[in-house]
């Protein structure tokens, strides 16, 4: 069994509406960390975060430790957030174990 | 900064033969990572290095695979012999400490036919 797991495995979506992923672990971390992948197939760090909220842009990203859960939101989705997001988490040190990713498409 | 290289970007070889994939991490960045993906498997750690020396090899799949780190900007993941089961993609990864996010580099896509 994946010590992460993601929800949903693929959304589909409208351009303009709210999107939330989901991401839950087993046991206890240090980090959580969520990437997004490309269709190019690139892989970008969106943002690490240990216990309460960040947010870049349209994107924001919550932890909630206790419950070991942690969303990643995009308001206002355009077809350019059309990727796949990858939940990893670390305990301890640096070595990330991975979800298995959600694969998400705005369409216009 | 270039970022993270890796070369190749894409390799096709057959059965049998070694292949060796080379990344080149970001100066100044002491951890570096070997990750494979795959479609049924996702996301996996191979290996990574702290200040050049491996910490953590228990994700390298067998004894066909090996990695160095001979020094503080050059990294290589060597298959021999290949098999068609180790097609997938290969990324590298660096770290600085104390620094949280990990930078990817864009990955050799490798098909053993």
């Amino acid at each position: 069994k994946n010590e992460v797991e993601q929800s949903p495995q693929n959304l589909t979506a409208q351009e303009g509406e709210f999107i939330t992923i989901n991401c839950s672990y087993s046991v206890g971390i240090s980090a959580l960390h969520w990437l997004q992948q490309h269709p190019g197939g690139g892989i970008v760090s969106l943002f690490m975060l240990s216990s309460g909220k960040k947010k870049h842009g349209r994107l924001i990203a919550t932890i909630n430790i206790q419950e070991k859960h942690s969303s990643l939101h995009i308001t206002a989705s355009h077809p350019r957030d059309s990727a796949v997001y990858i939940c990893a988490v670390s305990f301890g040190n640096e070595k990330l174990t991975f979800g298995t990713g959600t694969r998400l498409t705005i369409i216009p | 900064d270039a970022g993270v290289i890796q070369s190749p970007r894409h390799e096709v070889t057959e059965m049998g033969q070694e292949v060796t994939l080379r990344c080149k991490p970001i100066s100044g960045h002491n951890s570096l990572f070997w990750y494979r993906q795959t479609m049924m498997r996702g996301l996996e750690l191979l290996i990574y290095f702290n200040n050049n020396v491996p910490i953590d090899d228990s994700g390298m799949p067998e004894d066909r695979f090996s990695a160095k780190m001979p020094n503080a900007s050059f990294s290589t993941l060597k298959i021999q012999p290949s098999e068609p089961r180790d097609s997938a993609v290969y990324f590298c990864a660096t770290w600085l400490a104390g620094g949280g996010e990990q930078f990817f580099g864009p990955g050799t896509r490798l098909t053993v036919l």
